[in-house]
C-alpha cells in the first residue's frame, strides 16, 4: 500500500520560514494537499493540488511537489500557525495521509 | 454556507454495530463526492471510506473493508457510515468531509466537527 512520510516535529522562530516535507514514491506524479489541525479542532485545508491556496488561507502558506517530495512552506511564521500539519494524496481512489508534523513556533 | 454535522457516535462493545450520520446543508449531497476520515486518540488522520460519482461508487480503506458501508440519502441530504464487527482499534473521532466535485476525490474541501466512537467492553 502507498505510504507518505513526514518528520514528527519541526520547530521555527516567529517570523522565520518553516518547511515541512512529505515523502512518497513518485509523489510528484500525484496531487498533494496539506491540512492544518489545531488541538481540539477539525482539520482545515491549507494547500490543494500541490500549490493552490483555498480562499481565506494567508499568502504565507505555499506548497510544491516534485519527484518524491512535497513541501509545505510557511513564510514569516506566526504563533497562530503552531499546529499539526498533515500531507495527503490519493492512490487509486484510496486516500493516504502522512503521519503528521507538529509545528512548534518558539 | 456549507455545514456538516455528524452524529451517532457513542460507546459500543467489540463486535457490535453503530451507524453514523452526517447531515449537510449549503449544498446538495448527491452533487459532490463525500468521505469519512477518522482520528484515533492522540493519533493522525486516517481515510476510512468515500462515495463518488453519479452512480455512487464506493471505496474503503483495507482496515474497514467488509465491515463498514458508506451510503447517502438524497431526500434528507445525509451521509451515513454503517459500522459492523467493531474492534477496539476502530475507536476514534469520525469526521465527514466534502470533496470539491461530484466525481473523484481530489481533496477534502470541508470537514465536520466529528463524532466520537469508543469501542470497549
Amino acid at each position: 500500500s502507498y505510504e507518505l512520510s513526514q518528520p514528527p516535529s519541526v520547530s521555527v522562530s516567529p517570523g522565520q520560514t518553516a518547511s515541512i516535507t512529505c515523502s512518497g514514491d513518485k509523489l510528484g506524479d500525484k496531487y498533494a494537499c496539506w491540512y492544518q489541525q489545531k488541538p481540539g479542532q477539525s482539520p482545515v485545508l491549507v494547500i490543494y493540488q500541490d500549490s493552490q491556496r483555498p480562499s481565506g488561507i494567508p499568502e504565507r502558506f505555499s506548497g510544491s511537489n516534485s519527484g518524491n517530495t512535497a513541501t509545505l512552506t510557511i513564510s514569516g511564521t506566526q504563533t497562530m500557525d503552531e499546529a499539526d500539519y498533515y500531507c495527503q494524496a490519493w492512490d487509486s481512489s484510496t486516500g493516504v495521509f502522512g503521519g503528521g508534523t507538529k509545528l512548534t513556533v518558539l | 454556507e456549507v455545514q456538516l454535522l455528524e452524529s451517532g457516535g457513542g460507546l459500543v462493545q467489540p463486535g457490535g454495530s453503530l451507524r453514523l450520520s452526517c447531515a449537510v446543508s449549503g449544498f446538495t449531497i448527491s452533487s459532490y463526492a463525500m468521505s469519512w476520515v477518522r482520528q484515533a486518540p492522540g493519533k493522525g488522520l486516517e481515510w476510512v471510506s468515500g462515495i463518488s460519482g453519479s452512480v455512487d461508487g464506493t471505496h474503503y480503506a483495507d482496515s474497514v473493508k467488509g465491515r463498514f458501508t458508506i451510503s447517502r440519502d438524497r431526500a434528507t441530504n445525509t451521509l451515513f457510515l454503517q459500522m459492523n464487527s467493531l474492534r477496539d482499534e476502530d475507536t476514534a473521532i469520525y469526521y465527514c468531509a466534502k470533496h470539491p466535485y461530484r466525481s473523484g476525490y481530489y481533496y477534502f474541501e470541508y470537514w465536520g466537527q466529528g463524532t466520537l466512537v469508543t469501542v470497549s467492553s
